[in-house]
């Protein structure tokens, strides 16, 4: 255990679904992270956020919407997703000095239908 | 930007022997530093080792140690003693503020 727990674990979505994504932690860190890992692909970086500030958005569709409402918690909002969304969301928190290893929750299994 | 390149996509090997997994990067960077995480087929990625580019020794963790070779830009894993529970995915990020993964390399351990 990391410390960094993500609910839901597996989820399946319509096309035309809302759900979000939660990930908790209480490690003290003030980064966190969402990354999408879809098969065959390396692990890609969606958002970040420092002390709630949304620090970098790699280029993500609107139809995911992250919130960051404290240093502990960070939710993905969902909507409107396509059948290619489907992957391994992998949340992270780390110190916010650069160079501080990343903790990752389990991640949450999305597929849409 | 750093680039990270793995070029083993899958590694074989028997328990207790060891294994080597490739990591090269490019950097212009005069400081910079690595990771290497292990992911199972849980899912979950799991944190490894660290290597400083400063660092005076090559970074050590139990059954794992880093093959840090500055000049040729490489920082490969080498897992002493493979167990079962090795098997998983390997993957190498450079420091930063997010990271940058590669593509990982598949080790599979047999009896």
């Amino acid at each position: 255990e990391t410390g960094v727990t993500q609910t839901p674990r597996h989820l399946v979505m319509g096309m035309t679904n809302k759900k979000s994504l939660k990930c908790e932690q209480h490690l003290g860190h003030n980064a966190m992270y969402w990354y999408k890992q879809s098969a065959k692909k390396p692990l890609e970086l969606m958002f970040v956020y420092n002390f709630k500030e949304q620090t970098e958005n790699n280029s993500v569709p609107s139809r995911f919407s992250p919130e960051c409402p404290n240093s502990s918690h960070l939710f993905l909002h969902l909507h409107t997703l396509q059948p290619e969304d489907s992957a391994l969301y992998l949340c992270a928190s780390s110190p916010p000095i650069e160079g501080n290893e990343q903790f990752f929750g389990p991640g949450t299994r999305l597929t849409v239908l | 930007a750093q680039k990270i390149t793995q070029t083993q996509p899958g590694m074989f090997v028997q328990e207790k022997e060891a294994v080597t997994l490739d990591c090269t990067y490019d950097t212009s960077d005069p400081s910079y530093g690595l990771f290497w995480y292990k992911q199972p087929s849980s899912g979950e990625m799991i944190f490894l080792i660290y290597q400083g580019s400063y660092d005076q020794q090559n970074a050590t963790e139990g059954r794992y140690s880093l093959n840090f070779q500055k000049a040729r830009k490489s920082a490969n894993l080498v897992i002493s003693a493979s167990q079962l529970g090795d098997s998983a995915m390997y993957f190498c990020a450079p420091v930063g503020t997010a990271l940058i993964f590669g593509k990982g390399t598949t080790l599979s351990v047999s009896s």
